[in-house]
Protein backbone atom coordinates (compact mmCIF):
# COMPACT_ATOMS: atom_id res chain seq x y z
CA UNK A 1 0.00 0.00 0.00
CA UNK A 2 1.29 3.64 -1.04
CA UNK A 3 2.57 5.66 1.75
CA UNK A 4 1.85 9.48 1.79
CA UNK A 5 3.52 11.71 3.93
CA UNK A 6 4.15 15.10 5.31
CA UNK A 7 6.49 16.73 7.65
CA UNK A 8 5.71 15.41 11.00
CA UNK A 9 5.88 18.70 12.79
CA UNK A 10 6.88 22.41 12.13
CA UNK A 11 6.38 25.55 14.20
CA UNK A 12 5.71 28.59 13.34
CA UNK A 13 5.12 32.38 15.09
CA UNK A 14 1.54 33.70 14.69
CA UNK A 15 1.68 35.87 11.34
CA UNK A 16 4.15 34.11 9.62
CA UNK A 17 3.91 32.15 6.58
CA UNK A 18 4.30 28.07 6.46
CA UNK A 19 4.20 25.49 3.42
CA UNK A 20 3.02 21.95 4.43
CA UNK A 21 3.64 18.90 2.07
CA UNK A 22 2.25 15.73 0.75
CA UNK A 23 4.06 13.16 -1.35
CA UNK A 24 4.45 9.99 -2.05
CA UNK A 25 7.69 7.78 -3.42
CA UNK A 26 7.76 6.33 -5.77
CA UNK A 27 5.57 9.08 -7.94
CA UNK A 28 4.92 12.78 -8.13
CA UNK A 29 1.53 13.84 -6.89
CA UNK A 30 -0.62 15.56 -9.60
CA UNK A 31 -4.15 17.25 -9.94
CA UNK A 32 -5.53 13.54 -10.77
CA UNK A 33 -4.51 13.01 -7.55
CA UNK A 34 -7.59 15.21 -6.50
CA UNK A 35 -5.34 16.31 -3.38
CA UNK A 36 -7.79 17.54 -0.29
CA UNK A 37 -6.10 19.12 2.86
CA UNK A 38 -8.03 18.62 6.07
CA UNK A 39 -7.45 20.32 9.53
CA UNK A 40 -8.33 18.51 12.85
CA UNK A 41 -7.79 20.41 16.29
CA UNK A 42 -7.71 18.33 19.32
CA UNK A 43 -10.84 16.41 20.23
CA UNK A 44 -12.42 17.42 17.08
CA UNK A 45 -13.75 15.50 13.71
CA UNK A 46 -11.96 16.21 10.94
CA UNK A 47 -12.80 19.51 8.92
CA UNK A 48 -11.84 19.98 5.09
CA UNK A 49 -10.10 22.84 4.46
CA UNK A 50 -9.02 22.25 0.22
CA UNK A 51 -10.11 19.87 -2.51
CA UNK A 52 -9.08 19.57 -5.95
CA UNK A 53 -5.48 20.55 -5.14
CA UNK A 54 -6.47 24.39 -5.12
CA UNK A 55 -10.24 24.74 -4.20
CA UNK A 56 -11.37 26.32 -0.96
CA UNK A 57 -14.77 25.58 0.44
CA UNK A 58 -17.20 28.31 1.45
CA UNK A 59 -16.12 28.43 5.04
CA UNK A 60 -12.33 27.86 4.55
CA UNK A 61 -10.34 31.16 5.70
CA UNK A 62 -8.32 32.91 2.90
CA UNK A 63 -5.39 32.69 4.27
CA UNK A 64 -5.41 28.95 3.50
CA UNK A 65 -4.12 27.95 0.05
CA UNK A 66 -3.43 24.97 -2.17
CA UNK A 67 -1.06 24.01 -4.47
CA UNK A 68 1.27 21.65 -6.33
CA UNK A 69 5.18 22.58 -5.43
CA UNK A 70 7.84 19.84 -6.76
CA UNK A 71 5.39 16.96 -7.15
CA UNK A 72 3.93 17.29 -3.94
CA UNK A 73 0.60 18.48 -3.13
CA UNK A 74 1.08 21.75 -1.04
CA UNK A 75 -0.89 24.05 1.65
CA UNK A 76 0.75 27.36 2.56
CA UNK A 77 -1.34 29.46 5.60
CA UNK A 78 -0.15 33.15 5.00
CA UNK A 79 -0.33 35.11 8.30
CA UNK A 80 -0.49 32.45 10.45
CA UNK A 81 -3.34 33.14 13.57
CA UNK A 82 -3.09 30.91 17.08
CA UNK A 83 -6.15 29.00 16.20
CA UNK A 84 -4.68 27.69 12.98
CA UNK A 85 -2.52 25.12 15.65
CA UNK A 86 -3.77 21.35 14.97
CA UNK A 87 -3.08 18.40 12.81
CA UNK A 88 -3.08 18.65 9.13
CA UNK A 89 -3.50 15.70 6.68
CA UNK A 90 -3.21 15.63 3.16
CA UNK A 91 -5.97 13.06 1.12
CA UNK A 92 -5.24 11.55 -2.21
CA UNK A 93 -7.30 9.39 -4.44
CA UNK A 94 -5.09 6.46 -5.67
CA UNK A 95 -8.24 5.20 -8.53
CA UNK A 96 -11.30 4.14 -6.84
CA UNK A 97 -9.79 4.53 -3.36
CA UNK A 98 -8.25 6.74 -1.06
CA UNK A 99 -4.92 7.55 1.28
CA UNK A 100 -4.31 9.76 4.10
CA UNK A 101 -0.75 11.42 4.60
CA UNK A 102 0.54 10.79 7.56
CA UNK A 103 -0.12 14.53 9.39
CA UNK A 104 1.71 17.51 10.64
CA UNK A 105 1.15 18.66 13.82
CA UNK A 106 1.08 22.22 13.69
CA UNK A 107 2.03 24.22 16.77
CA UNK A 108 1.81 28.15 16.89
CA UNK A 109 4.00 30.28 19.26
CA UNK B 1 -27.88 22.64 6.33
CA UNK B 2 -25.78 19.67 5.68
CA UNK B 3 -25.13 17.26 8.25
CA UNK B 4 -23.94 13.77 9.10
CA UNK B 5 -25.28 12.38 12.63
CA UNK B 6 -23.23 9.93 13.64
CA UNK B 7 -24.33 7.20 16.66
CA UNK B 8 -23.40 7.11 20.21
CA UNK B 9 -20.36 5.73 21.70
CA UNK B 10 -19.99 2.19 22.40
CA UNK B 11 -18.48 0.14 24.45
CA UNK B 12 -18.24 -3.64 24.04
CA UNK B 13 -16.67 -6.94 24.38
CA UNK B 14 -13.84 -8.54 22.03
CA UNK B 15 -15.91 -11.13 19.76
CA UNK B 16 -18.91 -9.23 19.89
CA UNK B 17 -20.68 -7.66 17.07
CA UNK B 18 -21.78 -3.90 16.72
CA UNK B 19 -22.82 -1.78 13.97
CA UNK B 20 -22.52 2.00 13.92
CA UNK B 21 -24.17 4.50 11.67
CA UNK B 22 -24.22 7.93 10.34
CA UNK B 23 -27.74 9.71 9.11
CA UNK B 24 -27.64 12.15 6.31
CA UNK B 25 -29.83 15.26 6.04
CA UNK B 26 -30.22 18.48 4.22
CA UNK B 27 -28.89 16.54 1.18
CA UNK B 28 -30.53 14.39 -1.34
CA UNK B 29 -28.44 11.23 0.36
CA UNK B 30 -28.70 8.87 -2.51
CA UNK B 31 -26.78 11.27 -4.90
CA UNK B 32 -23.42 11.78 -2.32
CA UNK B 33 -20.70 8.99 -1.70
CA UNK B 34 -20.23 8.45 2.22
CA UNK B 35 -16.45 7.07 2.95
CA UNK B 36 -15.60 5.87 6.66
CA UNK B 37 -12.71 6.86 8.56
CA UNK B 38 -10.87 5.02 11.33
CA UNK B 39 -8.40 6.94 13.78
CA UNK B 40 -7.13 4.75 16.26
CA UNK B 41 -6.19 6.45 19.96
CA UNK B 42 -3.44 8.92 19.98
CA UNK B 43 -2.66 8.51 15.39
CA UNK B 44 -3.30 9.25 12.32
CA UNK B 45 -6.50 9.03 10.06
CA UNK B 46 -6.84 6.08 7.84
CA UNK B 47 -9.23 5.26 4.41
CA UNK B 48 -11.53 2.51 5.69
CA UNK B 49 -13.89 2.60 2.44
CA UNK B 50 -16.60 4.19 0.20
CA UNK B 51 -20.37 3.50 -0.64
CA UNK B 52 -22.97 4.90 -2.81
CA UNK B 53 -26.26 5.06 -1.02
CA UNK B 54 -27.84 5.58 -4.55
CA UNK B 55 -27.07 2.02 -5.48
CA UNK B 56 -24.79 0.54 -2.64
CA UNK B 57 -21.84 0.28 -4.84
CA UNK B 58 -19.10 -0.49 -2.04
CA UNK B 59 -14.96 -0.14 -2.57
CA UNK B 60 -12.84 -1.19 0.61
CA UNK B 61 -9.46 -0.39 1.42
CA UNK B 62 -7.12 -3.25 0.96
CA UNK B 63 -6.54 -3.16 4.93
CA UNK B 64 -9.95 -3.47 5.55
CA UNK B 65 -11.40 -5.94 2.74
CA UNK B 66 -13.01 -8.19 5.15
CA UNK B 67 -12.58 -6.66 8.06
CA UNK B 68 -15.45 -5.06 8.29
CA UNK B 69 -19.17 -4.47 6.01
CA UNK B 70 -19.80 -1.00 4.63
CA UNK B 71 -23.97 -0.49 3.93
CA UNK B 72 -26.49 1.96 3.47
CA UNK B 73 -30.24 2.44 3.08
CA UNK B 74 -31.04 5.67 1.07
CA UNK B 75 -34.80 5.20 2.56
CA UNK B 76 -33.77 5.94 6.07
CA UNK B 77 -31.03 7.68 4.33
CA UNK B 78 -28.08 6.44 6.82
CA UNK B 79 -24.63 4.41 6.28
CA UNK B 80 -23.51 2.03 8.50
CA UNK B 81 -20.32 -0.20 9.50
CA UNK B 82 -20.40 -3.32 10.89
CA UNK B 83 -18.21 -5.90 12.57
CA UNK B 84 -19.22 -9.66 12.92
CA UNK B 85 -16.37 -10.07 15.62
CA UNK B 86 -15.23 -7.02 17.37
CA UNK B 87 -11.32 -6.95 18.90
CA UNK B 88 -9.17 -4.80 20.66
CA UNK B 89 -8.01 -3.99 18.23
CA UNK B 90 -10.70 -2.45 16.59
CA UNK B 91 -10.85 0.38 18.93
CA UNK B 92 -11.35 3.45 18.25
CA UNK B 93 -12.73 6.85 16.40
CA UNK B 94 -14.55 6.27 13.66
CA UNK B 95 -15.86 9.25 10.95
CA UNK B 96 -18.18 9.70 8.30
CA UNK B 97 -17.45 12.07 5.67
CA UNK B 98 -19.55 13.14 2.43
CA UNK B 99 -18.32 12.51 -1.77
CA UNK B 100 -19.36 14.29 -4.12
CA UNK B 101 -18.89 13.02 -7.22
CA UNK B 102 -16.42 10.46 -5.64
CA UNK B 103 -13.66 13.09 -5.51
CA UNK B 104 -14.47 15.77 -3.21
CA UNK B 105 -14.70 15.71 0.60
CA UNK B 106 -16.96 17.97 2.02
CA UNK B 107 -18.65 17.37 5.24
CA UNK B 108 -17.85 14.79 8.45
CA UNK B 109 -19.68 13.46 10.79
CA UNK B 110 -18.73 13.97 14.86
CA UNK B 111 -17.09 10.73 15.12
CA UNK B 112 -18.30 7.31 16.89
CA UNK B 113 -16.14 6.28 19.84
CA UNK B 114 -15.62 2.21 19.68
CA UNK B 115 -14.14 0.51 22.58
CA UNK B 116 -13.53 -3.01 22.52
CA UNK B 117 -12.27 -4.16 25.95
CA UNK B 118 -12.46 -7.68 28.19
Amino acid sequence: QTVVTQEPSLTVSPGETVTLTCGFSPGAVTSGYYPHWLQQKAGQAPRALIYSTIARHSWTPARFSGSLLGGKAALTLSGVQPEDEGDYYCLLKFGSGWAFGTGTKLTVL
Amino acid sequence: EVQLVQSGAEVKKPGESLKISCKGSGYTFADYWIGWVRQMPGKGLEWMGIIYPGDSDTRYSPSFQGQVTISADKYTMSANLQWSSLRASDSGMYYCARVLGGNQIDFWGQGTLVTVSS
